[in-house]
């Protein structure tokens, strides 16, 4: 099975900041690499598929990029909406998996 | 507008059986492979299991193998999952998602709730 591991955990920062977000994988996930945003009591919502494609509706701010065992999402400019936990998510080998999540906290 | 909406939820006894399903509109439902996913109280995500878009193929997480069986019916565009032997640990909110090993889940339902307690 595939380890992703996210890091920080929790990331404090203010609006207007920029975010960068990491995930790093046990093996190599090519790049089939995701990365979704979760606010309370919502769905997952997909934000970055294939390591660097936006999903359908995404903002420009949010981008992602990396290949192979490490990834990094960032947010250019964080708007008040952004404050959530993201997760990567790999679907390179069976089982998928997903890391543990990042939590983007107001500073 | 794709649309997925998952029912079947509810309490059951350890031990017990439940099938949760997810009704999918606004896409062609027999072109795309789908996803269970599940989340426990205050926790991450976990993939459960995929099914390929014509049903011929079935993938599970280690956690759930042998006792979760998923299905889906094409002419009814509707994903299920049975969930047999259920234990406490299975407790959790239950998304269906379109996507799975050939494709990223790009579309969730709102989620159904599972509890397993006496």
């Amino acid at each position: 099975e595939i380890v992703l591991t996210q890091s920080p955990a929790t990331l404090s920062l203010s609006p207007g900041e920029r975010a960068t977000l990491s995930c790093r994988a046990s093996q190599s996930v090519g790049i089939y690499l995701a990365w979704y945003q979760q606010k309370p009591g919502q769905a997952p919502r997909l934000l970055i598929y294939d390591a660097s494609n936006r999903a359908t509706g995404i903002p420009a701010r949010f981008s992602g990029s990396g290949s192979g065992t490490d990834f990094t999402l960032t947010i250019s400019s964080l708007e008040p909406e952004d404050f959530a936990v993201y997760y990567c998510q790999q679907r390179s080998n069976w089982p998928i998996t997903f890391g543990q999540g990042t939590r983007l906290e107001i500073k | 507008e794709v649309q997925l909406l998952e029912s079947g939820g509810g309490l059951v006894q350890p031990g017990g059986s439940l099938r949760v399903s997810c009704a999918a509109s606004g896409f062609t439902f027999s072109s795309y492979a789908m996803s269970w996913v599940r989340q426990a109280p205050g926790k991450g995500l976990e993939w459960v299991s995929a099914i390929s878009s014509s049903g011929g193929g079935a993938y599970y997480a280690e956690s759930v193998k042998g006792r979760f069986t998923i299905s889906r019916d094409n002419s009814k565009n509707t994903l299920y999952l049975q969930m047999n032997s259920l234990r406490a640990e299975d407790t959790a909110v239950y998304y269906c998602a379109r996507g799975g090993g050939s494709s990223p889940l790009d579309y969730w339902g709102p989620g159904t709730l599972v509890t397993v307690s006496s």
